[in-house]
């Protein structure tokens, strides 16, 4: 069936980077946008890009511009995310996700703890 | 930046109407938007409701409906469940990025 796995649970001290992976299973890995989503505790949801798994592009949202960056490795069906510079304020359930007219799924998120 | 706007919190009696929105502090919202519906209840994975405006999933119960009402994106909920507590959140595409709601805390009550 069609899913997306993500990897595990990470906790990070402050200024540390996190990288987080999202393989893609049950179809054709290239014909999908991944998006990232985030949802730090008491926060509603936070769109923070999409990459064409196709071409490689990537678009961020403002906010991340700078320390977030989005890669693919088309050979492993695997979407990467990398978050640099990491506060406290980064301690978020993170997602991936397609958002389109077919099955739509989302991975059941990696949960980032930035603690000192 | 674009700041998109929903009601906070809603409530509706079992088997009620009621119709939640989603506005845009860039103008009015329209199908260039392509505004989706996302349900997320609690623990659980958020999941697509809507897209495009009005177009449901095959997993879309029906008595959601997704449409534009006075320059915004909503989501009218009819004859509510108690499986709809959730809080449910509008994305928006505006100007090549995407933007989620605040998103409404509905209680089914």
């Amino acid at each position: 069936q069609v899913q997306l796995v993500q990897s595990g649970a990470e906790v990070k001290k402050p200024g540390a980077s996190v990288r987080l992976s999202c393989k893609a299973s049950g179809y054709t890995f290239t014909d999908y946008y991944i998006h990232w989503v985030r949802r730090a505790p008491g926060q509603g949801l936070e769109w923070m890009g999409w990459i064409s798994t196709n071409t490689g592009r990537t678009v961020y949202a403002q906010n991340f511009q700078g320390r977030f960056t989005m890669s693919r490795d088309t050979s492993m069906s695997t979407v990467y995310m990398e978050l640099s510079r990491l506060v406290s304020d980064d301690t978020a359930l993170y997602y991936c996700a397609r958002f389109d007219r077919g099955d739509a799924p989302w991975g059941r998120g990696t949960l980032v703890t930035v603690s000192p | 930046q674009a700041v998109v706007t929903q009601e906070p919190s809603l409530t509706v009696s079992p088997g009620g109407t009621v119709t939640l929105t989603c506005g845009s502090n860039t103008g009015a919202v329209t199908s260039g938007h392509y505004p989706y519906w996302f349900q997320q209840r609690p623990g659980q994975v958020p999941r697509t409701l809507i897209y495009d405006t009005s177009n449901k999933h095959s997993w879309t119960p029906a008595r959601f409906s997704g449409s534009l009402l006075g320059g915004k994106a909503a989501l009218t909920l009819a004859g509510a469940q108690p499986e709809d507590e959730a809080e449910y959140f509008c994305f928006l595409s505006i100007s090549g990025v995407r933007v989620f709601g605040g998103g409404t805390k509905l209680t089914v009550l």
